[in-house]
Parts: structure tokens; C-alpha cells; sequence
């Protein structure tokens, strides 16, 4: 049973620097295939994908922030940590971790579990 | 870039839902998903390679296309359809887009 929870502060002032931890159970992130995203909703807007990290090391982040974001994983401690640097009240929304794998026939990923999702409040 | 069309679809119960995903460029539909999300809800899975429904998905979900045309139909709306639903293009270079979600609203 596959489950995900993001944890990290509620409010952050304009320019501090935002860092959020997603831990998992019911998988591995030394397992070939594996993978951890986070993805970020504003109030009332769209999803945006932000980050991926996997099994290997190998990472991925959206070219729009990748000068702010960094990922990280602890595959000892089950925990994925996504660090957004220069916060900015544009950056308020709900962020959410997701589990990622090869999935079903297709033989591509999805992201097939997340969490519930942390509120960040970015305010002065 | 994927753009859904239309924005808001106010449909009653047992009706059908036809949403649509457009692609700037033409992309795999191996790398095509949806998602639906509920308020106060995480998104969640429902259709993978543009036309395999996830584990648990009801058959009244389904989705089709290819290139840079996806659709994803809901054939007989259930009280619980009533949600936000997005596509996802999950490319070969890892990256991943979200469509602008499409909400289905009781009429």
C-alpha cells in the first residue's frame, strides 16, 4: 500500500527559501523504475509539474524554475526534499508529491500515487 | 503545450462528456494520461497511453486519439463525475505538461 505525505512550513516570507519533504511507504526508492515528482497548484488555478527525482540519481525539473528549484532523495529515511529558492507570493499554492513508475501495458510512467497535498502560504 | 477545450462543460447526470486535449505538437499517446481531481482532493488517475484505464477506473471512462488530438469521454455522468479533469504529456526526455483542466459542472 502505497502512501505519501508532504510536510514543511505553512507560511514563508517573500525571498526565503521554501523547503518541503515528501515521505513515502510501500515502495522503494532504490528500485529500478521508481520515481517521486512534485507538482504545485495555485488557489483556484492549474496543476503545474515542478521536479522529478529517480531511483538512479537521475533528475529532472521544469526549465521555467530550474534556476530555483533543487531535489533530493534519502532512500534510507523514505524522503524526497524539494527546496525552492527566492519565494514569491506568486509561489502561494498547495504542493503535492506524487509517486512515479512504469505502469501497466504501456510500459510508461504515471503518476499513480500522491499526497494530500501542503498548503504554502508565501506572505511578509 | 496542451490545451483543453472547452474550459467549463455543464452537463446532467447521464449525459455524456466529451473532453478534449490538443497538443502543440504531435506527442506519443504511450505519453498521453488524465487525471481527475475533486475539491480539497489530490488529482487522481484515470487514464494512462491515452486510452487504458487506470486500476479501479469504471468502463464509462474512456479515452482515444493520437498525434496531437486525445479525447476523453465519459459516457453516462455519475453524481461523482463532477470533478476537474486534466491531461498530462509525460514526454520521453522525462518531463512532464499539464492541459489547463477542463471542469465538468452539474447543469
Amino acid at each position: 500500500h502505497i502512501t505519501l505525505e508532504e510536510s514543511g512550513p505553512t507560511l514563508v516570507k517573500p525571498t526565503q527559501t521554501l523547503t518541503l519533504t515528501c515521505t513515502f511507504s510501500g515502495f522503494s526508492l532504490s528500485t529500478s523504475g521508481v520515481g517521486v515528482g512534485w507538482i504545485r497548484q495555485p488557489p483556484g488555478k492549474d496543476l503545474e509539474w515542478l521536479a522529478l527525482i529517480f531511483w538512479d540519481n537521475d533528475e529532472r525539473c521544469n526549465a521555467s524554475l530550474k534556476s530555483r528549484l533543487s531535489i533530493t532523495k534519502d532512500t534510507s529515511r523514505n524522503q524526497v526534499v524539494l527546496t525552492m529558492t527566492n519565494m514569491d507570493p506568486l509561489d502561494t499554492a498547495t504542493y503535492y508529491c506524487a509517486h512515479t513508475s512504469l505502469y501497466g501495458s504501456s510500459g510508461w510512467y504515471v503518476l499513480d500515487y500522491w499526497g494530500q497535498g501542503a498548503l504554502v502560504t508565501v506572505s511578509s | 503545450v496542451l490545451t483543453q477545450s472547452p474550459g467549463t462543460l455543464s452537463l446532467s447526470p447521464g449525459e455524456r462528456a466529451t473532453l478534449s486535449c490538443r497538443a502543440s505538437q504531435t506527442v506519443s499517446a504511450t505519453h498521453l494520461a488524465w487525471y481527475q481531481q475533486k475539491p480539497g482532493q489530490a488529482p487522481r488517475l484515470l487514464i494512462y497511453a491515452a486510452s487504458n484505464r487506470a486500476a479501479g477506473i469504471p468502463d464509462r471512462f474512456s479515452g482515444r486519439g493520437f498525434g496531437t488530438d486525445f479525447t476523453l469521454t465519459i459516457s453516462r455522468l455519475e453524481p461523482e463525475d463532477f470533478a476537474v479533469y486534466y491531461c498530462q504529456h509525460y514526454g520521453r526526455s522525462l518531463l512532464i505538461t499539464f492541459g489547463g483542466g477542463t471542469r465538468v459542472d452539474i447543469k
